[in-house]
Order: structure tokens, then sequence, then C-alpha cells
């Protein structure tokens, strides 16, 4: 079955960076795009970038541009997220959602268990 | 960038009843790549349709989407007690990816 395991919670302190990794499982890593989204507590789910696992092409929202840093290894079937600067702001869970397809425009098929990323000092 | 507006905010129905959910786009979401995702508590989003009216894999045919350009509709036929979450309409055919921000749907 496919499975998206995420790596645990993180506390961090204001200006650090966080690494959230994304452990694929299921299906061919290379064949589908992942996408990475962020939702604070009662707020709407927030896009903030995605790869397409082939070739390794990222983009990134505009919001996140110059501090969110996608990339994978395909030998490890794994998706990364690095988000720097981190401001109290930044609290909240953080997904990888697998693309329904390999590149361009569809929707989010599977979703890993999610991330809590806390900032505090 | 398309920004969402989802109708009511929260929608009070008993089991059984029909639930219609209403998202409006600030400008045409090309190719109706419009998606719909239904989130409990402490879960993350689960795909129920997209394309505006696609059915994901294993989701109940009492889920129905409809609608093109700027308005998009979610039905739930008749509720069951699984189905009281809050639901997100998305669209996937423009950066950035945007979703609403929400109907809750409870138990009256």
């Amino acid at each position: 079955q496919i499975q998206l395991l995420q790596s645990g919670a993180a506390v961090k302190k204001p200006g650090a960076s966080v690494k959230v990794s994304c452990k694929a499982s299921g299906y061919t890593f290379t064949a589908y795009a992942m996408h990475w989204v962020r939702q604070a507590p009662g707020q709407r789910p927030e896009w903030m970038g995605w790869s397409n696992a082939g070739n390794g092409k990222t983009e990134y929202s505009q919001k996140f541009q110059g501090r969110v840093t996608i990339t994978r290894d395909t030998s490890a079937t794994t998706a990364y997220m690095e988000l720097s600067s981190l401001r109290s702001e930044d609290m909240a869970v953080y997904y990888c959602a697998r693309a329904r397809g390999g590149s361009g425009s569809y929707p989010f098929d599977y979703w890993g268990q999610g991330t809590l990323v806390t900032v505090s000092s | 960038e398309i920004v969402l507006t989802q109708s009511p905010g929260t929608l009070s129905l008993s089991p059984g009843e029909r639930a219609t959910l209403s998202c409006r786009a600030s400008q045409s979401v090309s190719n109706s790549f419009l998606a719909w995702y239904q989130q409990k508590p402490g879960q993350a989003p689960r795909l129920l349709i997209y394309g505006a009216s696609g059915r994901a894999t294993g989701i109940p045919d009492r889920f129905s989407g409809s609608g093109s350009g700027t308005d998009f509709t979610l039905t739930i036929s008749r509720l069951e007690p699984a189905d009281f979450a809050v639901y997100y309409c998305q669209q996937y055919g423009s950066s950035p990816r945007t979703f609403g921000q929400g109907t809750k749907v409870e138990i009256k």
C-alpha cells in the first residue's frame, strides 16, 4: 500500500532551520510529483511548493521563496523540505502530499501523517 | 493568486440529510482543476473529488462534485456519521495552489 512516512516533531528556536523528511513506499517514487503543504492551528492548508520526483525540478510559492528548499533522494525514495529563518508564524503541521501525476497540475491523493514544527525561544 | 471562498462557514445538519457546500473562485479555474478534501481532527486531508466532478479512489457515491469556471459545489447526498468533518476546496491549475477557508459540517 502507498505510504508517506514523515519525520517526527521538531522544536526550533527563532532564526533556526528545520528539515522534514518524507519516506515514500508502495509506488514508483520517480513517477509522481511531491508537494509540501503546511497548516497552522485552525487555519486552512497552505501550499509551499513541489518537486518533480523524476527530474528534481522545483517550484515554490512566492511567499516562501528564498526560505524553502525542496529536495529528493530517489535511491532512498525520500523527499525533504527545509525551511530556514524560522519565526513564530511558522509553527504549524507540515505535510508532504503526493500528486496524482508526475508533474504539472494534479490533486494530492496521498498525504503524510504530518510533522509538527514548534518555534519557541 | 486565485482566492477561493467557501460558504457557508458551518453547516449544521442531521445524519441522513443532504449537504451542499459552495466554493467560489476569484478568477476562472483552468480546466476545472478543482478538488475537494475532507479533514478530521488530527488527520491529514483526504482527497474526495478532483477535476471538479471526478471521485477519488474509494470515495462513496454519496459524494459528488459539480461546477466550472468560478463556481463549484460539493454535495453529500445523505450524511453519515463519518461525514461530519471540515471540507476544503483547492485549485491546482495555477500557482500558487490555493485552498478555501473550509466549511465545517457539524451534527445538528
